[in-house]
């Protein structure tokens, strides 16, 4: 059983278009990030939301926490070809830094 | 912000040999590390967390004697893929936290074993 539903699995849009990436969840997390991962490399953290309700912005990216800690929400504005990435919401219980990841989203940016 | 690192970026073997992965926190110090596994296109599955100085901790379905973890000092942990076949094929991670909350990912392993 996926803990940590995310959808779409795969999107493909052009530059300059919007979208959002949504990551459910039944259980309640203490935290949830959103990392960005380019092929063959790590993850590189993007942002840690831990407040219900908490909207972080960063630049062209909107991140939303769900009020009851389910669920949370990556908005990108204006997308641009450098976003293309694999978009991973990973939702933490407790302070032991062990995460449990969504399955991805594929985000594809076309010039 | 903190490093880790790991060792080798690609690795190629034959099947049947066993393979050795580092994971290094390069400017702190780590007392738990984790060891995740990528296929093509999805995401990260956990396979252990390892702690310094004790038995790692497996998730359930990985083979504890297949995927050996040592983590012998504050800041490395290695993972061995013992008697490697072409099904182990893919991509290691490994994460480290410095106890600020945020994890630091590797930049990952890709194993290829022919």
């Amino acid at each position: 059983t996926q803990l940590l539903e995310q959808s779409p699995q795969f999107l493909s849009i052009q530059e300059g278009e919007n979208l959002t990436v949504y990551c459910n969840s039944s259980s309640v997390f203490s935290s949830l990030q959103w990392y960005r991962q380019e092929p063959g490399e790590g993850p590189v953290l993007l942002v840690t939301v831990v407040t219900g309700g908490e909207v972080k912005k960063l630049k062209r990216l909107t991140f939303q926490f769900g009020d009851a800690r389910k669920d949370s929400s990556l908005h990108i504005t204006a997308a641009q070809p450098g976003d293309t990435g694999l978009y991973l919401c990973a939702g933490a219980k407790g302070s032991n830094y062990k995460l449990t990841f969504g399955k991805g989203t594929l985000l594809t940016v076309n010039p | 912000g903190a490093v880790v690192s790991q060792h080798p970026s690609r690795v190629i073997c034959k099947s049947g040999t066993s393979v050795k992965i580092e994971c290094r926190s390069l400017d702190f110090q780590a007392t738990t590390m984790f060891w995740y596994r990528q296929f093509p296109k999805q995401s990260l599955m956990l396979m252990a967390t390892s702690n310094e100085g004790s038995k790692a901790t497996y998730e359930q379905g990985v083979e504890k004697d297949k995927f050996l973890i040592n983590h012998a000092s504050l800041t490395l942990s290695t993972l061995t893929v013992t008697s490697a076949h072409p099904e182990d094929s893919s991509f290691y991670i490994c994460s480290a936290s410095e106890g600020t909350g945020e994890l630091f990912f590797g930049e990952g392993s890709r194993l290829t074993v022919l």
